[in-house]
């Protein structure tokens, strides 16, 4: 069974740094493309990042573009964000979100999401 | 950026009933790099639809697909008690950005 669990939220003062892991289990970790979405309070869901599953492409929202880094260890089969300069606009739960290419109609899309950590930005 | 937009923002419906939610595409949508994903209050969201039409592992056949360009559309033929939720919207593909709709609620009447 696929698991993302998230970890690391919490409440952090405007400017402030924070780290996100996501623990993934139950499939082959280095064979997937990952992303994190984020979801403000009682709004939509927001993609913000990207990377690949050699680790060696990443791509960003612009609203983050700048300020948070994704990365990857496939040894421990985590997902991280490191999330700098945050501001109260971050405010949100944080999705870990696996990618899978489907080769029947072509693209990487999300088929797993994790439960989420909340981030509260705030003084 | 390919901007999304759905319609309507609320389907208010009895269960039995047919739901039909549309999503627009501000430029064309490449190969069909479309999905539909299902929230529920307090969870996290659950991929439906991808490719357009294609359902995922375990959706129920009631969820379909449809469209291609800018235009596209879930269907959900019966609407069962557990299928009252949030539904978006994403377009993907090759290398992101991704996008998502800012969403359809379908509530019970």
């Amino acid at each position: 069974e696929v698991q993302l669990v998230e970890s690391g939220g919490g409440l952090v003062q405007p400017g402030g740094s924070l780290r996100l892991s996501c623990a993934a289990s139950g499939f082959t970790f280095n064979n997937y493309e990952m992303n994190w979405v984020r979801q403000a309070p009682g709004k939509g869901l927001e993609w913000l990042s990207y990377i690949s599953e050699s680790g060696g492409n990443m791509y960003y929202a612009d609203s983050v573009k700048g300020r948070f880094i994704i990365s990857r260890d496939s040894a421990k089969n985590s997902l991280y964000l490191q999330m700098n300069s945050l501001r109260a606009e971050d405010t949100a739960v944080y999705y870990c979100a696996r990618a899978t290419y489907y080769y029947d109609s072509g693209g990487y899309c999300i088929d797993y999401w994790g439960q989420g950590t909340l981030v509260t930005v705030s003084s | 950026e390919i901007v999304l937009t759905q319609s309507p923002g609320t389907l208010s419906l009895s269960p039995g009933e047919r739901a039909t939610l549309s999503c627009r595409a501000s430029q064309i949508v490449g190969t069909t790099y479309l999905a539909w994903h299902q929230q529920k209050p307090g969870q996290a969201p659950r991929l439906l639809i991808y490719g357009a039409s294609t359902r995922a592992t375990g959706i129920p056949d009631r969820f379909s697909g449809s469209g291609s360009g800018t235009d596209f559309t879930l269907t959900i033929s019966s609407l069962e008690p557990e299928d009252f939720a949030v539904y978006y919207c994403q377009q993907y593909g090759n290398a992101p950005p991704w996008t998502f709709g800012q969403g359809t609620k379908v509530e019970m009447k």
